[in-house]
Formats: C-alpha cells, structure tokens, sequence
C-alpha cells in the first residue's frame, strides 16, 4: 500500500541553524500539508500546498519557513534559523483529488530537537 | 475558529473492556469529521470518518457517530484489545480554502492483558 515517508525520523540542530525536513508524498497525490506537534500539544496545521504553490498557511507559518517541491516527488520543509520553540514533531500528509481529497495520509513525522 | 475537545488521556483499560473517548467541536458549517490513530513508532493514521449529521463511522470494531444536535463524534469500542493501544486523535476538516484538518491534543490509550 502506498505511503507518505518522511526523513530525516530525528533531527538535533543547534538554534539559529537551517534545516530542511523531507517528505514523499503517495504519487498521485496533489495537495500537500504540514503539521506539526509540540511535546504534549495538539497537532496544528502549519501550511498547504497545491499546484506548486501556498494555499493556506497558519500564523505559525512566517518568513522562517518555506516550503518547496522541488521535483516531482519531494517536497521540503524549511526552517531558516531555528529556535527553540521549533521543537517539535512535524508531519507532512497529501490527499488526492475531488471527494477523495479529504483524507489526509500522514508520514510517520520528523522530531526536530533544537538545542 | 474551528476547533476540537478532547478527553483528556491516558486512559487505562484492561483487555474486553468498553471505551469511550469523548470528542466535542465547534466550527462553522458542517464540517467532516474524523478519527486518527497513531501506534507507537508510527504516523497518523486515518480510523474512521463522518462527513454528515447522524453518519456513523466505523472500522476495526470502532464506532463514531456524527452528532450535530451535541456537536459531538465520541469514539468508541466494545471490547479493546492489546494492540489498540495508541494515541487517538479527533479531528475536523474545514470547509473551503485548503481544508485543514484541526486537531484535538490526542488521549493515549493503554490496553492491559
């Protein structure tokens, strides 16, 4: 069964260092999400992507972040100069098309510690 | 805005017992509604769903029903088992723009022999 994988699974940077988190999407799939989860929070939404652009983003989303996809299978989460409140476990998930598209399918996340 | 209450966990169970997970939410509209599981080591994974009032969802002997009236979809199983010990997480869908699923904060679900 196709899946959503993610890489690095853990990730220690030391703060104000950029780190990109990678995802791969299931193939056919057209809209692309991020999410994180701070320890013993709740999962937010950070932003979505579809036709190689933003669709929505959250406040949490500012100029530190970006998102890319960068060639047809991939797609990056970057964070410019990380702080510490950027810890967290950050998922990335992509839906198909039409009624389908509301289920979401989620990597097994990236934990980004940073120190 | 939109968002989701949940029970808060852990939640202790010993194997055949009944659970209930409770699950409120406000939004605007009439969103989709949805049940995540994640087991440990692993990502999100979708339980079951409910995309209208008085829909039930269900799955591997769990079962959600879509209450507008109480604006609730409580999760719930007749006998657990080991294996489902997880986290649980609630979840709406937004209606339009890039709908977003909002979260509940998850309640960990522990299942003893």
């Amino acid at each position: 069964e196709p899946e959503v994988t993610q890489t690095p699974s853990h990730q220690v940077t030391q703060m104000g260092q950029e780190v990109i988190l990678r995802c791969v999407p299931i193939s056919n799939h057209l809209y692309f999400y991020w999410y994180r989860q701070i320890l013993g929070q709740k999962v937010e939404f950070l932003v979505s992507f579809y036709n190689n652009e933003i669709s929505e983003k959250s406040e949490i989303f500012d100029d530190q972040f970006s998102v890319e996809r960068p060639d047809g299978s991939n797609f990056t989460l970057k964070i410019r100069s990380t702080k510490l409140e950027d810890s967290a476990m950050y998922f990335c998930a992509s839906a198909y098309l039409g009624a389908k598209r509301e289920t979401q399918y989620f990597g097994p996340g990236t934990r980004l510690l940073v120190l | 805005g939109d968002s989701v209450t949940q029970m808060e966990g852990p939640v202790t169970l010993s194997e055949e017992a009944f659970l209930t997970i409770n699950c409120t939410y406000t939004a605007t509209g009439y969103p989709s509604l949805f049940w995540y599981v994640q087991y440990p080591g692993e990502g999100l994974q979708l339980l079951l769903k409910a995309t209208k009032a008085d829909d039930k969802g269900s799955n591997k002997g769990f079962e959600a029903t879509y209450r507008k009236e109480t604006t609730s979809f409580h999760l719930e199983k007749g006998s657990v088992q080991v294996s489902d010990s997880a986290v649980y997480f609630c979840a709406l869908r937004t209606q339009g723009g890039s709908e977003k699923l909002v979260f509940g904060k998850g309640t960990k679900l522990t299942v003893n022999p």
